[in-house]
């Protein structure tokens, strides 16, 4: 089992709708939490970080977490086509004693006008 | 502020050849890292520098070499490139107990 799993994608959804991205991790003390998004041929760029149970919205961005399932999700309001790019999954697991983190291979969302 | 810049954007090297890839941040972390991203591989630790003085392993060392020269510059060496090491390069940073990291723009390399 990979330490941070996501759908690879592509997922498609049309302009206006509501895009919804699904990350699960394995380390069950895990406590930090990211969504990077990156453009392609671009370095990852940070959107939200979470760390307790429950909705973070930024904007047009919602980070959900659930420590008891395991799985943090992002979900896009309103989306654009500016929005489509891939997205990554990071987590800190409990038990690297420093700042590593372990990300996942993304979800490459399209969202068409 | 600059944020994380890294030196050069694209190289070609033949199998054996050596080179250093040089990264730097001008944002007073103390943290830095590299990372190799390979299509559905995500990304991938190849070493991590703690604070200056310190560097260590992360999940992919093998055949490659890092120097923390300053607080500010962490450069990954590349001893004898092989082709499997065709990757984009990325070097990232963080501040002290702060777990976001941030990204330079990475470097494209092709080992033929």
């Amino acid at each position: 089992q990979k330490e941070v799993e996501q759908n690879s994608g592509p997922l498609s959804v049309p302009e206006g709708a509501i895009a919804s991205l699904n990350c699960t991790y394995s380390d069950r003390g895990s406590q930090s939490f990211f969504w990077y998004r990156q453009y392609s041929g671009k370095s990852p760029e940070l959107i939200m970080s979470i760390y307790s149970n429950g909705d973070k919205e930024d904007g047009r961005f919602t980070a959900q977490l659930n420590k008891a399932s395991q799985y943090v999700s992002l979900l896009i309001r309103d989306s654009q086509p500016s929005d489509s790019a891939t997205y990554l999954c990071a987590v800190k697991p409990m038990n690297t004693g420093f700042q590593k983190l372990v990300f996942g291979t993304g979800t490459r969302l399209l969202v068409s006008p | 502020n600059a944020g994380v810049t890294q030196t050069p954007k694209f190289q070609v090297l033949k199998t054996g050849q050596s080179m250093t890839l040089q990264c730097a941040q001008d944002m007073n972390h103390n943290s830095m890292y590299w990372y190799r991203q390979d299509p559905g591989m995500g990304l991938r630790l190849i070493y991590y520098s703690a604070s200056e003085g310190t560097t260590d392993k992360g999940e992919v060392p093998n055949g490659y070499n890092v120097s923390r020269l300053n607080k500010r510059e962490f450069s990954l060496r590349l001893e004898s490139a092989a082709p499997s090491q065709t990757s984009v390069y990325f070097c990232a940073s963080s501040a002290p107990h702060g777990d976001t990291q941030y990204f330079g723009p990475g470097t494209r390399l092709t080992v033929l």
